[in-house]
């Protein structure tokens, strides 16, 4: 079965970097796209970032651009997310999510994981 | 950006109910449209895709439809577990917007 597991967060302080990373199992990781999704906490979805399967293609949302960086190792099955010069409203829980074949819409979430961001 | 709007933001139904959610895009979209469940704590699920088409293991009591600017979700006989909170996102272009949510709540 499909299955996205992140890993890295926890709490940092305003201007501070952490990596969140994604293990992948249960399907031919190379062959899809994959997305970063947050959500703040009470707040609705955001998708902040995209990568294709070869990662030659990559999208940022305008609220992380030029402060986080998207990642894949095809070879370690394995999506990751650098963020840095974290804000406060950076505070959120992370989903690594699979990109539908079908479409650019999401067929699978990770169960998330929250990074938040205080002094 | 495309901005996603959906309505209500909260609608409070009973078990049995026919209940309709929809969602209009600041431009057209084709069917780029999908719909998702969330419940507290969990993760976001795929019910609809490409505007009209079930998720494969969802219940055909869930159903989309639209095309362009304007879309619905319609559940026909609300369940216990459809309690939820419901998003729509378009994929038609970047960046990916969802709409703000409507809360389903038990009546």
């Amino acid at each position: 079965q499909v299955q996205l597991v992140e890993s890295g967060g926890g709490l940092v302080k305003p201007g501070g970097s952490l990596r969140l990373s994604c293990a992948a199992s249960g399907f031919t990781f190379s062959d899809y796209y994959l997305s970063w999704i947050r959500q703040a906490p009470g707040k609705g979805l955001e998708w902040i970032s995209f990568i294709t399967d070869s990662g030659n293609t990559i999208y940022y949302a305008d609220s992380v651009r030029g402060r986080f960086s998207i990642s894949r190792d095809n070879a370690e099955k394995s999506l990751h997310l650098q963020m840095d010069s974290l804000r406060a409203d950076d505070t959120a829980v992370y989903y690594c999510a699979r990109v539908s074949l079908e479409g650019t819409w999401i067929d699978y979430w990770g169960q998330g994981s929250l990074v938040t961001v205080s002094s | 950006d495309i901005q996603m709007t959906q309505s209500p933001s909260s609608v409070s139904a009973s078990v049995g109910d026919r209940v309709t959610i929809t969602c209009r895009a600041s431009q057209g979209v084709g069917t780029w449209l999908a719909w998702y469940q969330q419940k507290p704590g969990k993760a976001p699920k795929l019910l609809i895709y490409a505007a009209s088409s079930l998720q494969s293991g969802v219940p055909s009591r869930f159903s989309g439809s639209g095309s362009e600017t304007d879309f619905t979700l319609t559940i026909s006989s609300l369940q216990p577990e459809d309690f939820a909170t419901y998003y729509c996102q378009q994929g038609n272009r970047f960046p990916l917007t969802f709409g703000q949510g409507t809360r389903l709540q038990i009546k």
